[in-house]
């Protein structure tokens, strides 16, 4: 079945580490991929959307988040994380052509100060 | 624009009752959804619509029905609430061109 899977369910950091999120995916053609964040009480924010090109791509806040196509994957990256960073994070596919977004499981980032 | 909004916030209801979720959005987005976001399993599509008069089941439609009469309006309604049916549920949009969607701050059920 196709599927998106977040491997890090919470990941807690102290500030300034770096931060690395798993995304992987199982769809076999050409896919749209997000990542959205949820700060505690809140909706979903889109972080940060790839859809062709450069696949190193940057989002907001210091966020970047690498396509590797051979691998099925799109992690998310910040160098050094912030105790506002303190959020739930979903990755996303959609497949080209597709309607509907498949969400991941999401991973929950505790950031201690 | 006010984006997606959705109404109301919190609401409590009581098994075997009846109601209706709000969304509105004000883009001019053919596309909506509707999804319930349960504790661990991320966010799961309940309808869709791909323009006004157009809906289709999502992954987890059962004991939901939605209408589209509008491209600004997509109500979701529950007939004969659940426990199960307690939930997070968000409303989101897109444009025809753009795959992102637009997500409102949601409405948190709680079925007793």
């Amino acid at each position: 079945a196709q599927s998106v899977s977040q491997h890090n369910h919470h990941v807690i950091l102290s500030e300034a580490a770096s931060l690395e999120l798993g995304c992987n995916y199982s769809y076999g053609g050409t896919v749209n991929l997000f990542w959205y964040v949820q700060y505690p009480g809140q909706h979903l924010q889109l972080l940060l959307k790839y859809f062709s090109g450069d696949p190193l791509v940057k989002g907001i806040k210091g966020f970047e988040a690498e396509f590797i196509k051979s691998k099925f994957s799109f992690n998310l990256r910040k160098p050094s994380v912030q105790w506002s960073d303190t959020a739930e994070y979903f990755c996303a596919v959609i497949p080209t052509g597709a309607n509907n977004l498949f969400f991941g499981t999401g991973t929950r980032l505790t950031v201690i100060p | 624009n006010a984006g997606v909004t959705q109404t109301p916030k919190f609401r409590i209801l009581k098994i075997g009752q009846s109601m209706t979720l709000q969304c509105t959005q004000d883009m001019n987005h053919n596309y909506m959804y509707w999804y319930r976001q349960d504790p661990g399993m991320g966010l799961k599509l309940i309808y869709y619509s791909v323009g006004a008069g157009i809906t289709d089941k999502g992954e987890v439609p059962n004991g939901y029905n939605v209408s589209r009469s509008t491209t600004e309006d997509f109500p979701l309604r529950l007939e004969l609430a659940a426990p199960s049916q307690t939930s997070v549920y968000f409303c989101a949009s897109r444009p025809g061109q753009s795959y992102e969607q637009y997500f409102g701050p949601g409405t948190r059920l709680t079925v007793t």
